[in-house]
């Protein structure tokens, strides 16, 4: 059973418009959310990330919400931009041993193509 | 970037035999894991681990093992290689940053004949 769900495999978005991807999670023990970007070849960068405790974390362009109740975020990219075409992948962490110490559980991961 | 190196970067070989990749960090991190890529599943858990000699599964440990004898090196050991073990391999460290983020290696990439 899928933990952290992604249903959105690619996201089409014009240049200097906002980007927004989401996420959706089932399990109420995870403590921290990520967000993760990767280009091909290599390994995941990174982005972003909410505590538990929280409903909005932001950081330049990026602004990730969290929405507990409804066992939801999203990640907001404002203004997009050519280089932020990427795969990004949701997480979470506390899913394992409800620590801070194991793993992430990741989504499948949206591909966003920024179009000139 | 944080201090990750893997080895080897890409390896081709052949079911039934053994296969070692190595992780190494110079951040001097407590916390290791490794994780596997494939195409329609994101990243999925193998093994990590807490301390020098201190590890626990993850979610597909069937056909892994792990050791840590040092802090800076994490191996990651396929003992009889399939062809389902073709996969990308990421190894990550953490150090319990505010949001416990994980830093990613460059992957190693693995394909089993």
């Amino acid at each position: 059973d899928q933990q952290v769900k992604q249903n959105s495999p690619s996201l089409s978005v014009q240049e200097g418009r906002i980007s927004i991807l989401n996420c959706d999670y089932t399990n109420s023990m995870f403590d921290y959310f990520l967000w993760y970007k990767k280009y091909p070849a290599e390994g995941p960068t990174f982005l972003i990330s909410i505590s538990s405790i929280k409903d909005k974390n932001e950081d330049g362009r990026f602004t990730v919400f969290l929405n507990k109740s409804a066992k939801h975020l999203s990640l907001h990219i404002v203004p997009s931009q050519p280089g932020d075409s990427a795969v990004y992948f949701c997480a979470a962490s506390g899913g394992y041993s409800g620590g801070g110490a194991d793993g992430l559980t990741f989504g499948k991961g949206t591909h966003l193509i920024i179009q000139p | 970037d944080a201090g990750i190196t893997q080895s080897p970067r890409h390896k081709v070989t052949e079911t039934g035999t053994p296969v070692t990749l190595r992780c190494h960090q110079t951040e001097n991190h407590r916390y290791m894991y490794w994780y596997r890529q494939d195409p329609g599943h994101g990243l999925r858990l193998i093994h990590y681990s807490y301390g020098v000699k201190d590890t626990d599964k993850g979610e597909v440990s069937d056909g892994y093992s792990v050791s840590r004898s040092k802090t800076e090196d994490f191996l990651l050991t396929l003992e009889s290689a399939t062809s389902s073990q073709t996969s990308v391999y990421f190894c990550a460290i953490s150090g319990l940053g505010l949001y416990n983020e994980q830093f990613f290696g460059p992957g190693t990439r693995l394909t089993v004949l």
